[in-house]
């Protein structure tokens, strides 16, 4: 069973920093590609982040990019995202979720196991 | 940047069928998966490629696709149906995007 849990969430300043993390359990991690989403407060899904199985290979949503750094540790099945110069509109659940390969008629990616969130709140 | 469009709010009766659109030009070349989110719960994938359903999740969801929008359909809802759904495709530049997501009601 594919297990990814969330970790690191918390209450900061405009300004500070988190280190989220993800452990990973149930599927062969240092395989698979990962991914960050986030929602904020009655919003939807935003896609943050991305990395790939090697960790060799990264991207990152516009909103983020220069202040969020993915990385992930495959010895240890786990995954983190580095935030900081946090913003009020940081604010959001952040989701990690592994990224699925298929094929049908041609390669594409989705969203296939999603943990249960943690809660960043940015506030003075 | 490319954007995933979404009818914010969609209602139907219970048994009857419904059909959750989802508009982008990133659709025309990448497939759409769909994701069901029910208050205080993590998304689910419920439909991904053409019309690949994930273990577990009922028949009556279905995909399609035709230009630059996608499809999700619920034949014959049930009150367990009632959830936001978002529909997400690659972009061309390689990121990701998700729709603004539709609140599904079952009457």
């Amino acid at each position: 069973e594919v297990q990814l849990l969330e970790s690191g969430g918390g209450l900061v300043q405009p300004g500070g920093s988190l280190r989220l993390s993800c452990a990973a359990s149930g599927f062969t991690f240092q395989n698979s590609a990962m991914t960050w989403v986030r929602q904020a407060p009655g919003k939807g899904l935003e896609w943050v982040s991305a990395i790939s199985g090697s960790g060799e290979s990264t991207s990152y949503a516009d909103s983020v990019k220069g202040r969020f750094t993915i990385s992930r540790d495959n010895s240890k099945h786990s995954l983190f995202l580095q935030v900081n110069s946090l913003r009020v509109e940081d604010t959001a659940v952040y989701y990690c979720v592994k990224l699925g390969f298929y094929y049908e008629g041609s390669g594409y990616w989705t969203f296939d196991y999603w943990g249960q969130g943690t809660l960043v709140t940015v506030s003075s | 940047s490319s954007e995933l469009t979404q009818d914010p709010a969609v209602s139907v009766a219970l048994g009857q069928t419904v059909r959750i659109t989802c508009q982008g030009d990133s659709l025309r070349s990448y497939f759409a998966s769909w994701y069901q989110q029910k208050p205080g719960q993590a998304p689910l994938l419920v439909i991904h490629g053409k019309t690949k359903r994930p273990s577990g999740i009922p028949d009556r969801f279905s995909g399609s696709s035709s230009g630059s929008t996608a499809s999700l359909t619920i034949t014959g809802a049930q009150a367990e149906d009632e959830a936001d759904y978002y529909c997400n495709s690659r972009d061309s530049s390689g990121t990701f995007l998700f729709g603004g997501g539709t609140k599904l009601t079952v009457l």
